[in-house]
């Protein structure tokens, strides 16, 4: 079936330190959505791409829709203690019925 | 701003026994969803619901699961006989559209299976 890695799986950065992280899938995929997750809550949305190429912005927080529709990544600018948590990539796509996928994570970790 | 809300929080249970999850979605959303995450895993989809009936199930959710909007408000999740691997987060989403796939995830309740 459809499998998304999200890349790296865990990161450690300093406090004002760009992150990035990605996404990748073998198949296509019609939405890229992105989110965050603190220790023992539901994953909250934070960012979601419609097309290929589509780049958006919320704060400091980046996503691209990659060309191919087989990958997504997401940076986080000027990172801050708060954004220690599990990034999520979710993937959705039509077949025969509407189909929902998420990532196995990125784990963020912020030094201050 | 409203939010998806879930009870309990924690939920433990003997092996054999069931449980009955519950969900408030948000109030004008009309799809509703169920995902289970093990300690330390991915998030994965168990069921999605709109206008009374499952529209979407994966292989997770066999017959032991069963979901149900019983008023207007709620939607629950019925795991019969639990195993030992039923042990893990539950979340409840909702979304206003299946065409949309933006939804909004509840807390979650903790369910351990002792």
């Amino acid at each position: 079936g459809q499998q998304l890695n999200q890349s790296p799986q865990s990161m450690f950065i300093q406090e004002g330190e760009d992150v990035s992280m990605n996404c990748t899938s073998s198949s296509i995929f019609n939405t890229w959505l992105w989110y965050k997750q603190d220790p023992g809550e539901g994953p909250v949305l934070l960012i979601a791409l419609y097309k290929a190429g589509e780049l958006t912005s919320n704060g400091r927080l980046t996503a691209q829709f990659g060309i191919t529709r087989k990958d997504s990544f997401l940076n986080i600018s000027a990172s801050i203690p708060s954004d220690v948590g599990i990034y999520f990539c979710a993937g959705y796509y039509f077949s025969g019925t509407y189909k929902y996928i998420f990532g196995t994570g990125t784990r963020l970790k912020v030094l201050a | 701003e409203p939010e998806v809300t879930q009870t309990p929080s924690h939920q433990v249970t003997q092996m054999g026994q069931e449980v009955i999850l519950r969900c408030v979605p948000i109030s004008n959303h009309l799809y509703f969803y169920w995902y289970r995450q093990i300690l330390g895993q991915k998030v994965e989809f168990l069921v999605s619901f709109y206008n009374n009936e499952i529209s979407e199930k994966s292989e997770i959710f066999d017959d032991q699961f069963s979901v149900e909007r019983p008023d207007g408000s709620n939607f629950t999740l019925k795991i019969r006989s639990t195993k030992l691997e039923d042990s893990a987060m539950y979340f409840c989403a909702s979304g206003t559209s299946h065409g949309v796939p933006e939804q909004y995830f509840g807390p979650g309740t903790r369910l351990t299976v002792t």
